[in-house]
């Protein structure tokens, strides 16, 4: 069965750091684009960042970029999301997403981990 | 940054037909996907490229793709179809992938 398990959420202050981990099984993990996919309260879907398959190539959306860092171990199918300098306003569910159908159509996604950013 | 923008909210009846707009700008030129989100779930895709099925979605559910609008259509709407929904798209001038705003479909 194919499968991606996000952990590593919590509560942390503004300004932490958090690293998430996505586990993935049932398919040739490091064959796919990843990317990772959140979700405020009440809100709806933001793309965050996405890594090519070997990890040589990444692309962040203008509110992380220099604050997280996507990257990969295809050793471990494991993708992980290093969120540094968190805001309040990063608050939600990330999820853990990939494109089996076809480029950029999300078909397999994680059952999300929840990052709270508060003091 | 390209937008995408959805109705907040759509309301139909059992039966009928619910339709759901994503309006972008020359959004036609791009290949769209749509997803399908209830409380507390993950979302689920329900079309992909424009018009495209994934393997167990109900054929009730279909999608277009022209112009400055791409619209997402529900037929013979059922009470297990209230959900939020999303368009998507991959905006090349960025490398972003895109959502739109969601839409709310509220089954009467």
């Amino acid at each position: 069965e194919v499968q991606l398990v996000e952990s590593g959420g919590g509560l942390v202050q503004p300004g932490g750091s958090l690293r998430l981990s996505c586990a993935a099984s049932g398919f040739t993990f490091s064959s796919y684009w990843m990317h990772w996919v959140r979700q405020a309260p009440g809100k709806g879907l933001v793309w965050v960042s996405r890594i090519n398959s070997d990890g040589s190539s990444t692309s962040y959306a203008d509110s992380v970029k220099g604050r997280f860092t996507i990257s990969r171990d295809n050793a471990k199918n494991t993708l992980y999301l290093q969120m540094n300098s968190l805001r309040a306003e990063d608050t939600a569910v990330y999820y853990c997403v990939t494109a089996m159908v076809g480029p950029g159509a999300f078909d397999i996604w994680g059952q999300g981990t929840m990052v709270t950013v508060s003091s | 940054s390209y937008v995408l923008t959805q109705p907040p909210s759509v309301s139909v009846a059992p039966g009928k037909t619910a339709r759901i707009t994503c309006g972008g700008n020359n959004i036609g030129s791009k290949s769209v996907h749509w997803y399908q989100q209830k409380p507390g779930q993950a979302p689920v895709l329900v079309i992909y490229y424009d018009s495209d099925r994934p393997s167990g979605i109900p054929e009730r559910f279909s999608g277009s793709n022209s112009g400055n609008t791409a619209t997402l259509t529900i037929s013979r709407v059922e009470a297990g179809d209230e959900a939020d929904y999303y368009c998507q798209v991959w905006d090349s001038s960025s490398d972003h992938q895109v959502f739109g705003t969601g839409t709310k479909v509220t089954v009467l």
